[in-house]
């Protein structure tokens, strides 16, 4: 069974700060997704990476996967504020039509202190 | 149009009720998804939909009942739900379910009384 596990759950950390969230996976995957949620609200796609060694920025996050070490990470930039909500990896195991499914790991629930 | 839509928004339905979760999307997308969300909790996949057809159910129990009536809906029935079912239900979409994104509606926030 794929486990997904993200460290650390919770976060708090001043603005302006640097820090980098972590989401091992148990079994071989390439594609791997990060997604946001703000409290009480529905999930935002924020990154897509669909091989080994695939690397995308947008503003002051950055994520990237290893398919090899089984590891994706999600690197926060002199964060601000507006960049508070939980954090989610989510690995997807469907090589096969039909067989549609997202894991998604623990959650990272970020504070960014003013 | 990029959005997924549920309704309703929020519900509250007694333990002998039966009520329906609706789900639309319009951008051709042929997957689509139930999710089931606790507080606090990350989304726990219950029914994939590919083509239209069930391909997965996560041993749900039959109390949740999917439907898809064709490509662009998806409904959730509800029929003697417990408490313990109260909790934000998600439905998504992805293009082809098969190594692509999925697309969030905003969810329905059900409580179960």
């Amino acid at each position: 069974e794929l486990k997904v596990e993200q460290n650390p759950l919770f976060l708090s950390m001043q603005e302006g700060k640097n820090y980098t969230i972590y989401c091992n996976y148990s079994t071989t995957s390439d594609r791997l997704y990060w997604y946001r949620q703000d409290p009480g609200k529905s999930l935002e796609s924020l990154f897509v990476l669909l091989s080994n060694g695939a690397v995308k920025q947008e503003g002051r996050l950055m994520a990237s996967l290893d398919t090899k070490a089984r590891l994706s990470t999600l690197h926060i930039t002199a964060a601000v504020h507006d960049l508070s909500a939980t954090y989610f990896c989510a690995v997807d195991m469907s090589y096969v039509i039909g067989n549609e499914k997202l894991t998604f790991g623990t959650g990272t629930r970020l504070t960014i202190i003013p | 149009d990029t959005e997924v839509t549920q309704t309703p928004k929020h519900l509250v339905m007694g333990m002998t009720n039966k009520k329906s979760l609706k789900c639309e999307q319009h951008m051709g997308h042929r997957a689509m998804y139930w999710y089931k969300q606790k507080a606090k909790k990350p989304p726990e996949l219950m029914f994939v939909y590919s083509y239209e057809k069930l391909s997965i159910n996560e041993s749900v129990p039959s109390r949740f009942s999917p439907e898809c009536p064709n490509s662009s809906l998806l409904n959730l029935h509800l029929h003697a739900l417990q408490p313990e079912d109260s909790a934000l239900y998600l439905c998504a979409s992805s293009p082809t379910g098969f190594g692509t994104e999925a697309f969030f509606g905003q969810g329905t926030r059900l409580t179960v009384v």
